[in-house]
């Protein structure tokens, strides 16, 4: 099945702890997209990377990092810098001019 | 900046109407748009893409216009049912600049049919 995956479903973390959202498509797209989503806010962009080995900032890259080594991986490493994590973190990718696609979404919490 | 509002925020309406979402963005220099929706908890899924050079497209039930000068598009969904039930995103994506290759959200509609 070409598709999104996102894992893991659920992530804890503990406050000063660095984490990372894995981000895999099959779908041989070149670009890929990392969204934060809060209730009452929408989706807001973090990082996008256009082809491997190059991304750019989005909205609020603050806190986060990225990584585009293969073009079906496109992990998001949560800093202890991000001073407000918890939220739905939600991975996508197309194809220039096509169709954007989703992945399932990982939910974080900082206990 | 690009910014996308969609009205209403919500909507709630019994099973059979035919029902009509606005969108309307600030910059018309996009790319094209695209309409998602989203149960909760889950990812989003796409529903239609409508080119720039397009007026519109239809998908089932679903069929969405746009307006490029005015800014605007409309989702219009035939017939509903309850199981259409779930918050529908419009995104525009860029054509120039700082915005090529970016998609901007709407805060989107939540969607409610009640049988």
């Amino acid at each position: 099945d070409g598709g999104i995956t996102q894992s893991p479903k659920y992530l804890f973390r503990k406050e000063g702890q660095n984490v990372t959202l894995s981000c895999e498509q099959n779908l041989n797209h070149d670009a890929m997209y990392w969204y934060r989503q809060d209730p009452g806010q929408g989706l807001r962009l973090i990082y996008y990377s256009q082809i491997v080995n190059d991304f750019q900032k989005g909205d609020i890259a603050e806190g986060y990092s990225v990584s585009r080594e293969k073009k079906e991986s496109f992990p998001l490493t949560v800093t202890s810098a991000q001073k407000n994590p918890t939220a739905f973190y939600l991975c996508a990718s197309r194809d220039p001019g096509q169709e954007q696609f989703f992945g399932p979404g990982t939910r974080l919490t900082v206990l | 900046k690009q910014e996308v509002t969609q009205i209403p925020a919500a909507l709630s309406v019994p099973e059979g109407e035919n029902l009509v979402l606005n969108c309307s963005f600030t910059d018309s220099a996009i790319y094209n748009l695209q309409w998602f929706r989203q149960d909760p908890g889950k990812g989003l899924t796409s529903l239609l893409l409508i080119q720039s050079s397009q007026r519109e497209q239809t998908s089932g039930r679903l069929n969405a216009s746009l307006d490029k000068s005015s800014g605007r598009s409309t989702l219009y969904i035939a017939a509903s049912q309850p199981g259409d039930s779930a918050t529908y995103l419009c995104a525009v994506w860029g054509d120039r600049g700082s915005t090529l290759g970016r998609l901007y959200f709407g805060r989107g509609t939540q969607l409610t049919v009640w049988p």
